[in-house]
């Protein structure tokens, strides 16, 4: 019963594509993330959501749009994909804005 | 500019002794900190944290310490074991949070 759950674990598609990665949480968290960890290692912020608001990375290209249908969802759509875009994407979740976030296992992108 | 820094990205250290993972941040504004364990092939998970309002909190073998004046904080970790290997990533929280790089553990026998 894995609190913080990503599909897929691997996604290996072509330049130009558009793709999802879906995420679940079954913590009844109220707030939900997404980070990229890029080559270097560094994890960092993509968006974070709760029924309120949406903040967005102003990083982030517009090609990336997070979806919400439900509470317990945040889903990663990505639009004409591109070589950088490349990374691990990592699913997270919270209660509250300021809590402890708890992370699902990554899905590991690769654009070809 | 990263505002969480991890300066060591390694370390190793013999079982049974003490680890001592450190963290340095640039934000005055942070003011609550964690640590995060990562395997390979998982995401980070959740360690410790401590309040800015606090100077120390311990967990078992984890202990973790924040100087404000200084911005570091450090992870203690003791006695160490080999399941402890892993990537260990400090964030601070300003409401988003900032992780630094990841300072790699090896516990050897």
């Amino acid at each position: 019963d894995t609190a913080v759950s990503q599909t897929p674990k691997y996604l290996v598609t072509q330049m130009g594509n558009d793709k999802s990665i879906k995420c679940e949480q079954n913590l009844g968290h109220d707030t939900m993330y997404w980070y990229k960890q890029d080559s270097k290692k560094f994890l960092k912020i993509m968006f974070s959501y709760n029924n309120k608001e949406l903040i967005i990375n102003e990083t982030v290209p517009n090609r990336f749009s997070p979806k919400s249908p439900d509470k317990a969802h945040l889903n990663l759509h990505i639009n004409s994909l591109e070589l950088g875009d490349s990374a691990v994407y990592f699913c997270a979740s919270s209660q509250g804005h300021q809590e402890t976030q708890y992370f699902g296992p990554g899905t590991r992108l690769l654009v070809l | 500019d990263q505002q969480v820094k991890q300066n060591s990205p390694s370390l190793s250290v013999q079982e049974g002794r003490i680890s001592i993972l450190n963290c340095d941040y640039t934000n005055s504004m942070f003011d609550y900190f964690l640590w995060y364990k990562k395997y390979p092939a998982e995401g980070p998970t959740f360690l410790i944290s401590i309040s800015s309002i606090k100077d120390k909190n311990e967990d078992g073998r984890f202990t973790v310490f924040l100087n404000k004046s200084a911005k570091h904080l450090s992870l203690h970790i003791v006695p160490s074991q080999p399941g402890d290997s892993a990537v260990y990533f400090c964030a601070a929280s300003d409401g988003a949070l900032n992780f630094g790089k990841g300072t790699s553990l090896l516990v050897t026998p």
